[in-house]
């Protein structure tokens, strides 16, 4: 399986902290992902790095990938309660099969103000 | 507004009783699909369709059943729903498969489903 996996699993930051989740994946990737959720929604795509890409910046996420570890981290700086959420990597498996995307099992992120 | 609807939200229901979830996209999507969440297991993808008429199974088809009669409607049906397939599921669409994993893939706002 080429399942992403995040660490750690639950991270629970003060307002204004950064943020950071590491995702690690198995096999080689076109773009790795970063979705969203918020408790009991639909997943929320916000940003996608291609395998030719190291880092990433939209407005307060930067997305790193190294794909020589195969991790990619996802910072979220000054961070704000709103940002709570579970967020997930995911892998771009369409080479591999009939899944487009392979999701990890998420980081619980918890902001408190 | 381009958008994924799922219904029913909630759903509690009995072993063995029939359901249906519905799932429909105003985007005129070709690819869409449903996953399952489940706590520690991530979201697995259950079946998936390519375009009208052309569906097949996802990692975890057992128990379930879908249709794609329509561009924009893709249910998906337990004939006999058990206590295992208590989760909540997604629908999601895309233009296409390939877009869908390069990061143009929307996502239904969920359906919790008990079964008892």
């Amino acid at each position: 399986s080429q399942q992403g996996e995040e660490d750690p699993q639950a991270l629970s930051i003060q307002e204004g902290e950064n943020a950071t989740m590491n995702c690690s994946y198995k096999t080689s990737i076109n773009n790795l992902q970063w979705y969203r959720q918020n408790s009991g929604r639909g997943l929320v795509h916000l940003i996608l790095i291609r395998s030719n890409e190291r880092e990433k910046h939209s407005g307060r996420l930067r997305v790193t990938l190294d794909t020589s570890k195969k991790s990619s981290s996802l910072l979220i700086t000054a961070s704000r309660a709103a940002d709570t959420a579970s967020y997930f990597c995911a892998t771009d498996a369409t080479r591999a099969g009939n899944t487009p995307l392979v999701f990890g099992k998420g980081t619980r992120l918890s902001v408190i103000a | 507004e381009a958008q994924v609807t799922q219904n029913p939200r909630y759903l509690i229901t009995v072993t063995g009783k029939k359901l249906t979830v519905t799932c429909s996209q105003n985007m005129n999507h070709e690819y869409m699909s449903w996953y399952r969440q489940d706590p520690g297991l991530g979201l697995r993808q259950i079946y998936y369709s390519m375009n009208v008429e052309v569906t097949d199974k996802g990692d975890v088809p057992e128990g379930y059943k879908v249709s794609r009669k329509e561009k924009r409607n893709f249910p998906l049906i337990l004939e006999s729903p058990s206590p295992n397939q208590t989760s909540l599921y997604f629908c999601a669409s895309s233009l296409s498969f390939w877009l869908a994993g390069s990061g143009e893939q929307f996502f239904g706002p969920g359906t919790r489903l008990t079964v008892l």
